[in-house]
């Protein structure tokens, strides 16, 4: 069975910490993973990883992807309270992709 | 450009009604997808559709049909509401195989 693991599942930081979060995961015929950060309402898009070892950035984020040990990482350095939100972990599965499977998230709470 | 539009934004079924959720996009995207999220389970993919005319089954597709007669609609029916359809329904769209999706604001439905 398909399955998208994150952890942890809630996290809570005071503004200036720096956070590892995980995402595991074990799928058919894997194709890629991204990563959503969600707020209120919609998941807005964050990273796609395709290929291991490659680290995308943007701003204080960061991510990489481990197709050896099916895993990634998102990194978020020098937090504030803005960043407080779900964050996603999503993989793209299957032969002709458009199939994904969403983790539960983790909840991250950063407090001034 | 508006995104992603999804209507109602809320609805209350009683049980064994039918409604349409529906889903329009102005960003020419192939892609399209539903998914239902509920508390600690994380996004669910229902039904998706690689292009007009093309659509096919996600991990919880039971109870609900879709049809891509256009690119930029993408409706989602409940044949015969049940409390157990009781979530919160994001339709997204994505450009291609190698972009995020960019998801609509959601449609909260409550089955009683």
């Amino acid at each position: 069975e398909d399955k998208v693991v994150q952890s942890p599942l809630s996290l809570v930081v005071h503004e200036g910490d720096t956070v590892t979060l995980n995402c595991s995961y074990e799928v058919t015929n894997f194709r890629s993973l991204l990563w959503y950060k969600q707020e209120k309402k919609a998941p807005t898009f964050l990273f796609m990883l395709t290929s291991s070892g490659i680290e995308k950035k943007s701003g204080r984020l960061s991510s990489i992807l481990d197709k050896k040990e099916l895993f990634s990482i998102l990194n978020i350095t020098a937090t504030q309270t803005g960043d407080s939100a779900i964050y996603l972990c999503a993989v793209e599965k299957g032969n002709y992709g458009q199939n994904f499977v969403f983790g539960p998230g983790t909840r991250l709470s950063v407090l001034p | 450009n508006a995104g992603v539009t999804q209507t109602p934004k809320f609805q209350v079924l009683k049980t064994g009604q039918s409604m349409t959720l529906q889903c329009a996009q102005d960003m020419n995207h192939e892609y399209m997808s539903w998914y239902r999220q509920d508390p600690g389970m994380g996004l669910r993919l229902i039904h998706y559709s690689v292009g007009a005319g093309i659509t096919d089954q996600g991990e919880v597709p039971n109870g609900y049909n879709v049809s891509r007669s256009t690119t930029e609609d993408f409706p989602l029916r409940l044949l015969s509401a049940a409390p157990s359809q009781t979530s919160v329904y994001f339709c997204a769209s994505r450009q291609g195989a190698r972009y995020g999706y960019t998801f609509g604001s959601g449609t909260r439905l409550t089955v009683v």
